[in-house]
């Protein structure tokens, strides 16, 4: 079954702190979707990665394909990160046709 | 970077009237784009694939009759939800694959629908 967890569902930050989301898949895909979601609901595509480490400003992302694993890291938290962030795997449904399914998501909020 | 939009943002519709969003890719070939729901505190459900020039593929539990979606272009697909009831009212977010950018997708801003 192609399932995604992500962990923690929710997290609370003092600004400042360094926050790690996590992200699990079940079975092996080519790459893996880091979104954000702000209030109100509009999605950024925040990082689609397939080995290693990927960094954009204060956001570092990094996958182990072995391990079926992938975290995401924001360093220096602000107010301005809280937000909901989803992982989001690519299974194969069929020939070369592959759907993206997501996970839970990580409800964070920053506090000043 | 790629960008997908989304038209209207915000619509509000009496009960038993269609509704028509628009999603664009903006700077890329869409080969692909994929329909989305998502209910308050809940996570993305896929309505249905399309690629361009072909009929969509709908998932499971989703009438295809109610919720029409035409990829005409390239650039552009539209999602309509026919004959709109209450239980319609959600977030509606497209998302479109393709092009230059490889097999990366990029998400549309959404449309909140509210039917009365």
């Amino acid at each position: 079954k192609n399932e995604v967890e992500q962990s923690p569902q929710n997290l609370t930050a003092q600004e400042g702190e360094f926050i790690t989301i996590n992200c699990s898949y079940s079975v092996g895909i080519s790459a893996l979707h880091w979104l954000q979601q702000h209030p109100g609901g509009g999605i950024v595509s925040l990082f689609m990665l397939s080995s290693g480490k990927k960094k954009h400003g204060r956001l570092i992302a990094t996958i182990n394909i072995q391990e079926k694993h992938s975290s995401l890291h924001i360093t220096a938290s602000h107010p301005r990160d809280s937000a909901v962030y989803i992982c989001a795997a690519p299974f194969n449904s069929g020939g070369s046709n592959y759907k993206l399914t997501f996970g839970k998501g990580t409800l964070l909020t920053v506090n000043p | 970077g790629a960008v997908v939009s989304q038209h209207p943002s915000w619509v509000i519709c009496k009960s038993g009237t269609s509704v028509k969003i628009e999603c664009r890719s903006l700077d890329f070939q869409a080969t692909t784009m994929f329909w989305y729901r998502q209910f308050p505190k809940q996570s993305l459900m896929l309505m249905a694939t399309s690629n361009e020039g072909s009929k969509a593929t709908y998932e499971q539990g989703v009438e295809k009759d109610k919720f029409l979606i035409n990829h005409a272009s390239l650039t552009l697909s539209t999602l309509t939800v026919t004959s709109a009831h209450p239980e319609d009212s959600s977030f509606y977010i497209c998302s479109a694959r393709g092009g230059g950018v490889g097999e990366t997708q990029y998400f549309g801003p959404g449309t909140r629908l509210l039917v009365l």
